[in-house]
């Protein structure tokens, strides 16, 4: 199993651009999340989804948007990235059956600079 | 609304010392998990326990050992003899229980261990 993998490690972007931060895992979790990790500010929730189909706002989620067409992946798109979306993106997942624990899995993240 | 406080920002010790990280927690929910987790220089995020909140218990694992006591809110986390290897940020976290999985974390407490 390659768990969770995200793409890519390393990103620049001009502010105005568009992209899309991919995250997929092989683990057939129905729980997937983004986070943002800021200095001193820890990691915050930006979206998650609880299945195929079904996404919800974290705690931080303005100018970003995701979909889940699949169990496998969970993309994250900036539409037109600003300089406060430069942060480390981490994906996560989790099984969500009484017996899981809550125990997530996280992407080794991806390194994302708005200039 | 949860909340995870690590008011330790910086610490820093001297290889072989015992040090303990702090951890207060603020919840409404009367069973939820907290965790730690270890973020090396490397930048990855690596899973070190989690505590069910029915589980008072204390933990130990080798050089590492976890103190939860509900009555004080508090899930602290102490590494004896510590290593230069422990060099890291530390970060607690809290989730709810239920289908869905979103951690909230702490702000994070960089620990560095001189040789």
């Amino acid at each position: 199993n390659a768990g969770v993998t995200q793409t890519p490690k390393f990103q620049v972007l001009k502010t105005g651009q568009s992209m899309t931060l991919q995250c997929a895992q092989d683990m057939n979790h129905e729980y997937m999340s983004w986070y943002r990790q800021d200095p001193g500010m820890g990691l915050r929730l930006i979206h998650y989804s609880v299945g195929a189909g079904i996404t919800d706002q974290g705690e931080v989620p303005n100018g970003y948007n995701v979909s889940r067409s699949t169990t496998e992946d969970f993309p994250l798109r900036l539409l037109s990235a600003a300089p406060s979306q430069t942060s480390v993106y981490f994906c996560a997942s989790s099984y969500t059956g009484l017996a899981a624990n809550n125990e997530q899995f996280f992407g080794p993240g991806t390194r994302l600079t708005v200039l | 609304a949860q909340k995870v406080t690590q008011a330790q920002t910086e610490i820093s010790v001297v290889e072989k010392e015992d040090v303990t990280l702090d951890c207060v927690y603020e919840t409404r929910d009367t069973t939820y998990y907290l965790f730690w987790y270890k973020q090396p220089p490397s930048g990855e995020l690596v899973f070190l326990i989690r505590r069910n909140s029915f589980d008072e218990q204390n933990e130990i694992s080798g050089r590492y050992s976890w103190n939860f006591q509900k009555s004080t809110s508090s899930f602290n986390f102490t590494i004896t003899a510590s290593q230069v290897v422990d060099s890291a940020v530390y970060f607690c976290a809290l989730s709810r229980t239920g289908s869905a999985r979103q951690l909230t974390f702490g702000s994070g407490t960089q620990l560095t261990v001189l040789p």
